[in-house]
């Protein structure tokens, strides 16, 4: 059984498109997590939910607009996509409190914008 | 604000052998956790060790271990009898406790050699 899934694993789109990816995990966690790897491999936390509630929101253009319609799903939704944009997007879930605890990643998202 | 600094963007290693990746961090909070999370090829992020900071002595597990010098701010894992399974990007992370983000390092891409 899949712990953290993301759809899609990959996407190809255009500069200008609006695309979003989904996340759900069956962990029964109560904390989801949006990362951003670049192409040199560095992570970094886009937003993080708990409960449904957004916790954590780093600086991150107002294009990118995560949406959790229960505590299970974390979706990613990005207007007017940019060249800037292409990298692999990572969903994550913990226990709380979440600090203590290991993330569950998903197999992430492989974002080209052309 | 917490940093991680991994000084080693590559090593490698004759399977068997014993390997150690290096880590510091930084952090003004005295109640923390440490992570070391693996990436390999796949894709997928996996848990390797935890280490709470209020713990003395250091975590194990398997042929993982790590040397936690608090005062020094250094966390370094070491990897006993190698395997080629341990190919990876090794990411060394802190959090603070309270606070749901995990910070990471830059990543050490690790090659195990037949």
């Amino acid at each position: 059984d899949t712990a953290v899934s993301q759809t899609p694993k990959y996407l190809v789109t255009q500069m200008g498109n609006d695309k979003s990816i989904k996340c759900e995990q069956n962990l029964g966690h109560d904390t989801m997590y949006w990362y951003k790897q670049d192409s040199k491999k560095f992570l970094k936390i886009m937003f993080s939910y708990n409960n449904k509630e957004l916790i954590i929101n780093e600086t991150v253009p107002n294009r990118f607009s995560p949406k959790s319609p229960d505590k299970a799903h974390l979706n990613l939704h990005i207007n007017s996509l940019e060249l800037g944009d292409s990298a692999v997007y990572f969903c994550a879930s913990s226990q709380a409190p979440p600090s203590t605890y290991e993330q569950y990643f998903g197999p992430g998202t492989r974002l080209t914008v052309t | 604000a917490q940093t991680v600094t991994q000084s080693q963007p590559e090593m490698s290693v004759q399977e068997a052998e014993t390997v150690t990746l290096s880590c510091t961090y930084d952090t003004s909070e005295n109640n923390y956790y440490l992570f070391w999370y693996k990436q390999p090829p796949s894709r997928q992020m996996i848990l390797v060790i935890r280490q709470e900071a209020y713990k003395q002595q250091n975590a194990t597990e398997n042929r993982f271990s790590v040397n936690f010098q608090k005062a020094a701010k250094s966390f370094s894992l070491k990897i006993s009898d190698s395997q080629l399974g341990d190919t990876a990007m090794y990411f060394c992370t802190i959090s603070n406790f309270g606070n749901e983000k995990l910070t990471f390092g830059t990543g050490t891409r690790l090659t195990i050699i037949p």
